[in-house]
């Protein structure tokens, strides 16, 4: 069965360091979307993503956050300079249909600022 | 996005079904029900959506009434794998570009 993977599993950082995480959609999906849960705390909308800009972006996804795809697999989010509210884990998605509320997630990137 | 009212928890025992009920009185016209689950911190993964009709798959079955004020999940022989979070989510037209909004979900925890 396809699935979205995500990497890395888990990464520790400093405070003000940039952060990458990296997402494989799954191959014939065109919507992809990052979402996070602090740990604890409700699963968040972030932003979503089609035909190579951002379709919608919640009030968290400031001038801090941005995503890219970089080539026809990936799918990145990065945090120019974590903050220690940060810390949570990242899930990306991905979906086929436009709109659709049917979303396949990966397993997450847990993200951990000390 | 309506609002949706989840029972915090719920338990369950092996093999029996579970029916986990969600309230959304104030859903509209084009929202449709969408169910997830979560996993201990695992991504949440799709259950099942709906618009009006009962719906069924080879994970669930999904019954809304019919004025859509409310829903039920069913898992019809419910295993120690399907304790998890259960979220009902309610959204316009399949959601704003996938915008889904989690609320606290329902602790299902099923029982040997």
């Amino acid at each position: 069965e396809p699935e979205v993977t995500q990497t890395p599993s888990h990464q520790v950082t400093q405070m003000g360091q940039e952060v990458i995480l990296r997402c494989v959609p799954i191959s014939n999906h065109l919507y992809f979307y990052w979402y996070r849960q602090i740990l604890g705390q409700k699963v968040e909308f972030l932003v979503s993503f089609y035909n190579n800009e951002i379709s919608e972006k919640s009030e968290i996804f400031d001038d801090q956050f941005s995503v890219e795809r970089p080539d026809g697999s990936n799918f990145t989010l990065k945090i120019r300079s974590t903050k220690l509210e940060d810390s949570a884990m990242y899930f990306c998605a991905s979906s086929e249909l436009r709109g659709s509320g049917e979303l396949f997630f990966g397993e997450g990137s847990r993200l951990t600022v000390l | 996005d309506a609002k949706t009212t989840q029972p915090p928890s719920m338990d369950c025992a092996e093999g029996r079904a579970a029916n986990l009920p969600c309230n959304h009185s104030t859903i509209s016209g084009n929202e449709y029900v969408y169910w997830y689950r979560q996993i201990h911190s695992q991504g949440p993964q799709y259950i099942i959506h709906g618009l009006k009709n009962n719906e069924t798959n080879e994970m669930a079955s999904l019954i809304i009434t019919e004025d859509r004020k409310s829903s039920t999940l069913i898992l019809p022989h419910a295993t120690l794998r399907d304790t998890a979070v259960y979220y009902c989510i309610v959204g316009a037209g399949g959601t704003s570009y996938g915008k889904l909004t989690f609320g606290q979900g329902t602790i299902l925890t099923v029982h040997p």
